[in-house]
């Protein structure tokens, strides 16, 4: 069974400083995405990592996909509050058992403190 | 271009009752997923729908049910309402581009929120 963990779960950081988000998957999987979620709303399509060595960029943030490692991650760089929220990454497959169907990791939830 | 779009946003029922949700896909979209948030379990699938034919269910009880139309529009029904059903009932849509270069980007709607008493 295909399963997703995030690491941490929470985070609290200062303005200004760098850090990395990771998403480790249990087996092979065909695609990795990244979301934001603010507090009540709904999920933010951020990213979308298709194969091994995958990096995209948008603002300050950054995510990389090591697929031998079953590893994604999502760089923070110069965190500002406007950040804060909670982050999922997660996965699909392909094949009619996965048809449409996202595994979510638990979420990152990130503090951006003055 | 429009996005998802979720209807109602917010419902609140009484255990034993049935309810049922609306969600309009993105224009040009045919695959309609939905999934249950919580703070105990995450992020959960329930179903996805193509083309009017379900091709996945995901691990919930036969309480839980959905349909899609000829526009693509989706519902999904809840009967005999539990306290445990109460949630964040997201639906996303895609356009499903399952070869090999292709991505099953998701795009969520607002969700709605279900408060079973």
């Amino acid at each position: 069974e295909l399963k997703v963990e995030q690491n941490p779960l929470f985070l609290s950081m200062q303005e200004g400083k760098n850090y990395t988000i990771y998403c480790n998957y249990s087996t092979t999987s065909d695609r990795l995405y990244w979301y934001r979620q603010d507090p009540g709303k709904s999920l933010e399509s951020l990213f979308v990592l298709l194969s091994n060595g995958a990096v995209k960029q948008e603002g300050r943030l950054m995510a990389s996909l090591d697929t031998k490692a079953r590893l994604s991650t999502l760089h923070i760089t110069a965190a500002v509050h406007d950040l804060s929220a909670t982050y999922f990454c997660a996965v699909d497959k392909i094949g009619s058992s996965n048809t449409g169907k996202l595994i979510f990791g638990q979420g990152t939830t990130l503090q951006v403190k003055p | 271009k429009a996005g998802v779009t979720q209807t109602p946003r917010y419902l609140i029922k009484t255990r034993g009752q049935q309810v049922t949700l609306s969600c309009s896909p993105i224009s040009g979209h045919r695959s309609v997923s939905w999934y249950q948030q919580t703070p105990g379990q995450g992020l959960q699938f329930l179903f996805e729908y193509f083309s009017e034919t379900q091709r996945n269910k995901g691990n919930f009880p036969g309480r839980f049910s959905g349909r899609q139309f000829s526009n693509s529009r989706s519902e999904m029904n809840v009967s005999t309402l539990e306290l445990g059903d109460s949630a964040l009932y997201l639906c996303a849509s895609s356009l499903a581009r399952w070869g090999p270069e292709g991505d099953n980007e998701q795009f969520f709607g607002p969700g709605t929120r279900l408060t079973v008493l």
